[in-house]
């Protein structure tokens, strides 16, 4: 079946880079997402990227996808305390429902 | 629109008791799921229903759950009789079509604690 793998914590400084890793194992999947959980709230979708790319910027998020090792990344440079929260990483093949990874806390210290 | 409305945003109940856990998708939305929260297994899909039907409950842990939808703009999801470990934080979401780049739009979740 399938299944998705995070880290479970990263700590960086302010105004460091933030880089958070996740890998799938469903070969098939097409998109890939990035959620973003803050505290006492759902999730919301932050970005995502079609299998068929390598990598998308917005602003400050960058995701890279190797598709081939099935590993998937979210870069957010320039990280600010605003950006401390649970980031998730998706996948959804087909019509399948989106199937998460357990979830990244990332702590930013000022 | 209010986005995904979960009712209650938190419930506490003693151990036996019935909880009905309730979403108010959003509006023309024809997609909606139920997920569970917790430490130790993360974000895991229980049920999703497309127009109404439940479509894949593969996730529901037991016969204490149950998840309905009389209508497009309501669904429930009831835990009868509760347990400890079913605490956690419950998250309903919807969307609309099920297209491969459909953003899920998440309600606030409802933290249940059993005790």
């Amino acid at each position: 079946g399938e299944d998705v793998e995070q880290s479970l914590f990263l700590s960086v400084r302010e105004g460091d880079s933030s880089v958070i890793n996740c890998t799938y194992t469903d070969s098939s999947s097409t998109y890939l997402y990035w959620y973003k959980q803050e505290p006492g709230a759902g999730l919301q979708l932050l970005t995502y990227i079609f299998s068929n790319m390598d990598m998308k910027q917005d602003q400050r998020l960058t995701v890279l996808l190797n598709k081939k090792d099935k590993h998937l990344s979210l870069r957010i440079a320039d990280t600010q305390t605003g950006d401390s929260a649970i980031y998730f990483c998706a996948e959804k093949a087909g019509r399948r429902a989106l199937t998460f990874g357990s979830g990244t806390r990332l702590q930013v210290q000022p | 629109d209010a986005g995904v409305i979960q009712s209650p945003r938190h419930e506490v109940t003693e151990m036996g008791q019935e909880v009905t856990l309730r979403c108010k998708p959003i509006s023309g939305h024809d997609y909606l799921f139920w997920y569970r929260q917790t430490m130790m297994r993360g974000l895991e899909l229980l049920i999703y229903f497309n127009n109404n039907v439940p479509i894949d409950d593969s996730g529901m842990p037991e016969d204490r759950f149950s998840a309905k939808m009389p209508n497009a703009s309501f669904s429930t999801l009831k835990i009868q009789p509760s347990e400890p470990r079913d605490s956690a934080v419950y998250f309903c979401a919807s969307n609309r079509g099920q297209g491969l780049n459909t953003e899920a739009f998440f309600g606030q979740g409802t933290r249940l604690t059993v005790v």
